[in-house]
């Protein structure tokens, strides 16, 4: 059973465009929502995370809003780059601080 | 710093024969590790957690016999792919934290191709 559901699998947006990728999750005891970046034959690395307790966070151009009530969250990447052209997978963290992962956005920025 | 990396990189074995992968934390303390399976277009799937000193916990539909995992100190586990098929090729990935608490986040590691022939 896939703890987090994650869409688009796969987004195309131009260069300077805005990518907006969504998660949903059931268990509402999941307390840390992180997003991950992954280029090809790399680890993920960590990009921005959430607490349930704030609806938005924002480091530079990349933005998490989170939505308690609706048990979602979204990573907005604005004026989105041909370097930003990766693996996206949104996650969150349960019992034992285990992180549950969504099935990945693999993002092409053209430009 | 919270760098990880993972040795080798890449690997080739023949059918049969065994893997060993080292994860390690180059500038923490790991308390835990936790070792990933990435089929290729795939999600992570997390196939075991381990602590420092004490047995692997395995995730339902992982072979604790087939995956060794030692984590024997606090900068070092180990993940041993015992009698490798082919069907065991993929790429492992491992992570460390810092300690028990909530705060802290999972560093990951680089990635092992792991290709058995």
């Amino acid at each position: 059973q896939q703890q987090v559901k994650q869409s688009p699998q796969s987004l195309i947006v131009q260069k300077g465009g805005i990518s907006i990728i969504n998660c949903a999750y059931e268990n509402t005891a999941f307390d840390y929502f992180p997003w991950y970046q992954q280029f090809p034959g790399k680890g993920p690395a960590l990009l921005i995370a959430i607490r349930p307790d704030v609806s938005e966070k924002k480091e530079g151009r990349f933005t998490i809003s989170f939505n308690k009530s609706a048990k979602q969250f979204s990573l907005h990447i604005m004026d989105s780059q041909p370097g930003d052209s990766a693996t996206y997978f949104c996650a969150a963290r349960g019992g034992a601080n285990n992180l549950f992962f969504g099935t990945g956005t693999r993002l092409t920025v053209i430009p | 710093g919270a760098v990880v990396s993972q040795h080798p990189s890449r690997v080739i074995c023949k059918s049969g024969t065994s893997v060993k992968i080292e994860c390690r934390s180059l500038d923490f303390q790991a308390t835990t590790m936790f070792w990933y399976r990435q089929f290729p277009k795939q999600s992570l799937m997390l196939m075991a957690t381990s602590n420092e000193g004490s047995k692997a916990t395995y995730e339902q539909g992982v072979e604790k016999d087939k995956f060794l995992i030692n984590h024997a100190s606090l900068t070092l586990s180990t993940l041993t792919v015992t009698s490798a098929h082919p069907e065991d090729s993929s790429f492992y990935i491992c992570s460390a934290r810092m300690g028990g608490g909530l705060s802290h986040e999972q560093y990951f590691g680089p990635g092992t191709r792991l290709t058995v022939t």
